[in-house]
């Protein structure tokens, strides 16, 4: 099965500031990777599709690159509603599909 | 809008059962793969077993294979999953999502609030 990993496991950060989050897979997945925010005590949000396509109605603020077994995503400028944690999920080939561990982002 | 609504959670006690419903709404059911997903308390997400939309393919992550059993009923457009053989790490939420389209295996996409369940003696 393909592993994920995330780094960091968590950063602290203030409104305003650019944040980046990267995600690592044990072999190459193209570009099959989403990212989800979640916010305390509530589902995930789907923000980020086949890497680097913002989903409909998601703020520009948020973007993601990469392929093969290397991606980031970014916050261009954070928002109050951003502090939450990130996912990232792989989904390439067959299932068993394969989250990260998440990246919870908090007030400095 | 797409509604996902998640019941039959509780607590049980190891080695005991449950059966998970997901009700949809706002959308053709019997179009679409669905999925459930759990998390831990405190932990992250997990992927749990997928199910096509006639109901004859299905996908499991390793550590509920043989135990749980995904299905689903179009004319009551609704899915399930069965839970036997409960352990204590089964305890989670339980959360039911609407895959996407663009391929033939995909990611969840829209998600359900979520049901709780605890695994206890």
């Amino acid at each position: 099965d393909i592993q994920m990993t995330q780094s960091p496991s968590s950063l602290s950060a203030s409104v305003g500031d650019r944040v980046t989050i990267t995600c690592q897979a044990s072999q190459g997945i193209k570009k099959y990777l989403n990212w989800y925010r979640q916010k305390p005590g509530k589902p995930p949000e789907l923000l980020i599709y086949d890497a680097s396509s913002l989903e409909a109605g998601v703020p520009s603020r948020f973007s993601g690159s990469g392929s093969g077994t290397d991606f980031s995503f970014t916050i261009s400028s954070l928002q109050p509603e951003d502090f939450a944690t990130y996912y990232c999920l792989q989904y390439e080939d067959l299932p068993p599909f394969t989250f990260g561990p998440g990246t919870k982002v908090d007030f400095k | 809008e797409v509604r996902l609504v998640e019941s039959g959670g509780g607590l049980v006690q190891p080695g005991g059962s449950l059966r998970l419903s997901c009700t949809a709404s706002g959308f053709t059911f019997s179009n679409y793969w669905m999925t459930w997903v759990r998390q831990a308390p405190g932990k992250g997400l997990e992927w749990v077993a997928n199910i096509k939309p006639d109901g004859s393919e299905k996908f499991y992550v390793d550590s509920v294979k043989g135990r749980f059993s995904i299905s689903r009923d179009n004319a009551r457009n609704s899915m399930y999953l069965q839970m036997n053989s409960l352990r204590a790490e089964d305890t989670a939420v339980y959360y039911c999502a609407r895959d996407g389209t663009r391929y033939i295996y995909n990611p969840p996409h829209y998600w359900g609030q979520g049901t709780q369940v605890t695994v206890s003696s």
